[in-house]
């Protein structure tokens, strides 16, 4: 069964920290993709990150990385030099082809201190 | 190239009434999903289509339905509303899903709320 896995319910970060959010996986499919994706109060799913399950390097954009660690089967997000915008709610996620659904963890709620 | 939009944004109604939701995908993308949102729930997942049909379902009564038009749009219906039903609902779209990237693009989702 493929299942996402986040323990974090909620982290608090000072403005220009490094914070990590937890993310693990199960999946039995050798292909799949991870995603992460940030929700403001606004409600709308914004995409941060993707990670394939063949990327040999780890996958980058801007301040946010992908600890991808395969067979640890983890894909924690690292979101570098926190910002006020950064507080939200971020959801891992996962494309797998079995069940041709998105899976989708049940989220961390961000808060960044000044 | 235009987002996915979902209409409307707000919406109240009355138990037991019937409600019905809009999507729109990002042109191209021939498959919408759509989810609920509640803070006690979290997210989940109610059904996919692709090319007008119901290609997954999730664990939702009967009382959700969908169903997807040939220029790829997407409704959602909900008869017979309880308090429970309650939520964020969000529509998201892409391409088939049949690559790992094929990320999927979310609307801004219609908020319901049941009194």
């Amino acid at each position: 069964a493929q299942k996402i896995t986040q323990t974090q319910p909620g982290m608090f970060v000072q403005e220009k920290e490094a914070v990590t959010l937890d993310c693990t996986y199960d999946t039995s499919d050798p292909s799949y993709g991870l995603f992460w994706y940030k929700q403001p109060s606004s409600g709308e799913m914004i995409f941060l990150i993707y990670q394939g399950s063949y990327d040999q390097q780890n996958a980058t954009e801007g301040r946010y990385s992908l600890n991808f660690q395969k067979a640890r089967k983890s894909a924690n997000l690292v979101i570098s030099a926190s910002q006020l915008g950064d507080s939200a709610m971020y959801f891992c996620a996962m494309n797998a082809l079995t069940g041709n659904q998105f899976y989708f963890g049940t989220g961390t709620s961000l808060t960044v201190i000044p | 190239k235009a987002g996915v939009t979902q209409t409307p944004r707000y919406l109240i109604k009355t138990r037991g009434q019937q409600v019905t939701l809009s999507c729109s995908p990002i042109s191209g993308h021939r498959s919408v999903s759509w989810y609920q949102q509640t803070p006690g729930q979290g997210l989940q997942f109610l059904f996919e289509y692709f090319s007008e049909t119901q290609r997954n379902k999730g664990n939702f009564p009967g009382r959700f339905s969908g169903r997807q038009f040939s220029n790829s749009r997407s409704e959602m219906n909900v008869s017979t509303l309880e308090l429970g039903d309650s939520a964020l609902y969000l529509c998201a779209s892409s391409s088939d899903r049949l690559e790992p990237r094929d990320e999927q693009y979310f609307g801004p989702g219609t908020r319901l709320t049941v009194t």
